[in-house]
């Protein structure tokens, strides 16, 4: 079985400090991992993905996230938040067997402090 | 430019008045899906559809039904809408519904049931 756990429902932080929103997954198969982040009043862009490739992968406005099998995490990483950060993001594992093979975590609200 | 429309993008109805969202692609994609989203929730997949003419239940499917007569669009249709149905969805596309391949999302609708 396949799912996802994002660890925090609300991380908030300083401008210009680190971030760091949690994903633990748990799948069958050898997963693709996803982050998406949604900003208010809008659809879910992606961010990064994971498939099989490099373990560290770089994403959009400078997040990354690091595949760790042996603890079954994805976590994702900003080195300074900017104001622009805050958002809403998911974590999803996706699995290449069967045609609903995308599951969700419940969300990571971010908020960015001035 | 490449998107996913839907409309409307607000919608306020009373119960049992039926109602059609719209949801369109522009990529030629032959993967699309209904989510809905609700706090705490994450999303959840109402249908899916891998090809035109080929469409098969998600995670909740009760109360919603589709259709898929052209590769472009995937309408969902509340034959008889209940409060419980009030929430925000999201139609998405892609290429396949592989786990590699990422999610392009429309910016959602908020249907508010009374």
């Amino acid at each position: 079985a396949q799912s996802v756990t994002q660890l925090d429902s609300h991380v908030s932080v300083s401008e210009g400090t680190p971030v760091l929103l949690r994903c633990n997954y748990s799948s069958s198969y050898s997963p693709s991992l996803f982050w998406y982040v949604q900003h208010p009043n809008k659809g879910l862009q992606l961010l990064l993905k994971y498939t099989s490739a490099a373990t560290l992968v770089k994403g959009i406005n400078g997040f990354e996230a690091e595949f760790k099998k042996s603890e079954t995490s994805f976590h994702l990483t900003k080195p300074s938040a900017h104001m622009s950060d805050a958002a809403e993001y998911f974590c999803v594992v996706s699995v290449k067997t069967g045609a609903n093979n995308l599951f969700f975590g419940t969300g990571t609200r971010l908020t960015v402090i001035p | 430019e490449a998107q996913v429309t839907q409309n409307p993008r607000y919608l306020i109805t009373v119960t049992g008045k039926k109602l059609t969202v719209t949801c369109s692609q522009n990529m030629n994609h032959e993967y699309m899906s209904w989510y809905r989203q609700d706090p705490g929730l994450g999303l959840r997949q109402i249908y899916y559809s891998m090809n035109v003419e080929v469409t098969d239940k998600g995670d909740v499917p009760e109360g919603y039904k589709v259709s898929r007569k052209e590769k472009r669009n995937f309408p969902l249709i509340l034959e008889s809408p209940s409060p419980n149905q009030t929430s925000l969805y999201f139609c998405a596309s892609s290429f396949a519904p592989s786990g590699e391949y990422e999610q392009y999302f429309g910016p959602g609708t908020r249907l508010t049931v009374t």
